[in-house]
């Protein structure tokens, strides 16, 4: 199957600074690549649809100044936690979209101090 | 909006017993698919099982199994022979089918599975 590579794996930073996560579809053009959130013991919160070239689209509820998401080329998407607070802490989990299925990145645990 | 319910958030099963998990999803469209994803403790989403709802026949995988009612809108997912491995979240999803690869997946809230030895 595909595979989806996030980096990094985990991530400690200082509140105020800004953090970048990348996403990268090893051997496949992605498209449309998608950012979850997830709380502990929670299910996934889809956060945005990055889409190759354009915009990308927000859910509700999600601050697109905070969360700066490029989608520069077919292989990668990137997701910007900008001016980073303890509240943002959480795992991140980006997801690329193949013919039927959905195939997932490791994740990135986000600790905010 | 196409909604996906997970009722147990909880389950346990005994090594080599055979278990199934729930799931019902609420949806207007005829034609989509549904999955069944796994997340061991590294949080690696991992795909178990599709099933595409225009297939009368029940996906198979090993010892993974669907019991897929479409009337009913219930997607289960049978483990045999449980495995300490097996121990888990459980995801139920749901996908419209699209050209252009942008629709998102419908997540229920997930299941913890517990294997006892």
């Amino acid at each position: 199957g595909a595979v989806v590579s996030q980096h990094p794996s985990w991530v400690i930073c200082k509140s105020g600074t800004s953090v970048k996560i990348e996403c990268r579809s090893l051997d496949f053009q992605a498209t449309t690549m998608f950012w979850y959130r997830q709380f502990p013991k929670q299910s996934l919160m889809l956060m945005a649809t990055s889409n190759e070239g354009s915009k990308a689209t927000y859910e509700q509820g999600v601050e697109k100044d905070k969360f700066l998401i490029n989608h520069a080329s077919l292989t990668l998407s990137t997701l910007t936690v900008t001016s980073a607070h303890p509240e943002d802490s959480s795992f991140y989990i980006c997801s690329c979209r193949g013919f039927t299925e959905a195939f997932f990145g490791q994740g990135t645990r986000l600790t905010v101090v | 909006a196409q909604t996906v319910t997970q009722s147990q958030p909880e389950m346990s099963v005994q090594e080599a017993e055979t278990v199934t998990l729930s799931c019902t999803y609420d949806t207007s469209e005829s034609d989509y698919y549904l999955f069944w994803y796994k997340q061991p403790p590294s949080r690696q989403m991992i795909l178990v099982i599709r099933q595409e709802a225009y297939k009368q026949q029940n996906a198979t995988e090993n010892r993974f199994s669907v019991n897929f009612q479409k009337a009913a809108k219930s997607f289960s997912l049978k483990i045999s022979d449980s495995q300490l491995g097996d121990a888990a979240m459980y995801f139920c999803a749901y996908r419209r089918p699209t050209q252009g690869g942008s629709e998102k997946l419908v997540f229920g809230k997930g299941m913890k599975l517990t294997v006892n030895p």
